[in-house]
């Protein structure tokens, strides 16, 4: 069975720093690309960044672009966010995301997280 | 502001057909393909569509996808109280290498 588990959130002031960690089993954690995916209270769903299989390839949400540092241990079936310069506006839950492929360039999100909460606020 | 636009609200009674529509651009939906994910409160959204039209194992068939240029599209027949969610579209922009989604839409079953 497909496992992602979140952890780390919490509360944390303004330009503070934080770093999520997800711990993944039941599947061939470095076949895998690997996302986190953010849902603020009251808004949608909000893409934040990407990971490849071998983590040579990374994307950015603009939003996060030179504050949030996405990484993974393929070793220890491990994603990792360090978040750093927080804003209120970071508050949320923070998803682990599964990606993958179908056919052809096709890609989507498969499995998710429970999610993790925190908080930015003095 | 979300890069795909819906509505942010749709209702229905039970039975009836309902669609959801996904409104992108050349650079998201029109050349890529779009997923479906459905959220209850307090829990993780789930994949409901992917690659346009095709179904997860467990999702039944009453949900269907489309795309048709840069919109999408999700309906849902036979309309059930359960059915009761939040429903985002999805696709990949490359202009901003990224995924981005709609602002999802809240269904309520009269």
């Amino acid at each position: 069975e497909v496992q992602l588990v979140e952890s780390g959130g919490g509360l944390v002031q303004p330009g503070g720093s934080l770093r999520l960690s997800c711990a993944a089993s039941g599947f061939t954690f470095s076949n895998y690309g690997m996302n986190w995916v953010r849902h603020a209270p009251g808004k949608g769903l909000q893409w934040v960044s990407y990971i490849s299989d071998s983590g040579h390839t990374i994307y950015y949400a603009d939003s996060v672009k030179g504050r949030f540092t996405i990484s993974r241990d393929n070793a220890k079936n491990s994603l990792y966010l360090q978040m750093n310069s927080l804003r209120a506006e970071d508050t949320a839950v923070y998803y682990c995301v599964r990606e993958s492929k179908g056919g052809g360039y096709t890609y989507y999100f498969d499995y998710w997280g429970q999610g993790t909460l925190f908080t930015v606020s003095s | 502001q979300s890069v795909l636009t819906q509505p942010p609200s749709a209702s229905g009674t039970p039975g009836q057909r309902l669609t959801i529509s996904c409104s992108g651009s050349s650079s998201d939906i029109g050349s890529n393909t779009v997923n479906w994910y459905q959220q209850f409160p307090g829990t993780a959204p789930k994949l409901l569509i992917y690659t346009n039209n095709q179904r997860p194992s467990g999702v039944p068939d009453r949900f269907s996808g489309s795309k048709s240029g840069t919109s999408a599209s999700l309906a849902i027949s036979g309309l059930q109280s359960e059915d009761e969610a939040d429903y985002y579209c999805a696709a990949w922009d490359d202009s901003l290498d990224g995924w981005v989604f709609g602002g999802g839409t809240k269904l309520t079953v009269l």
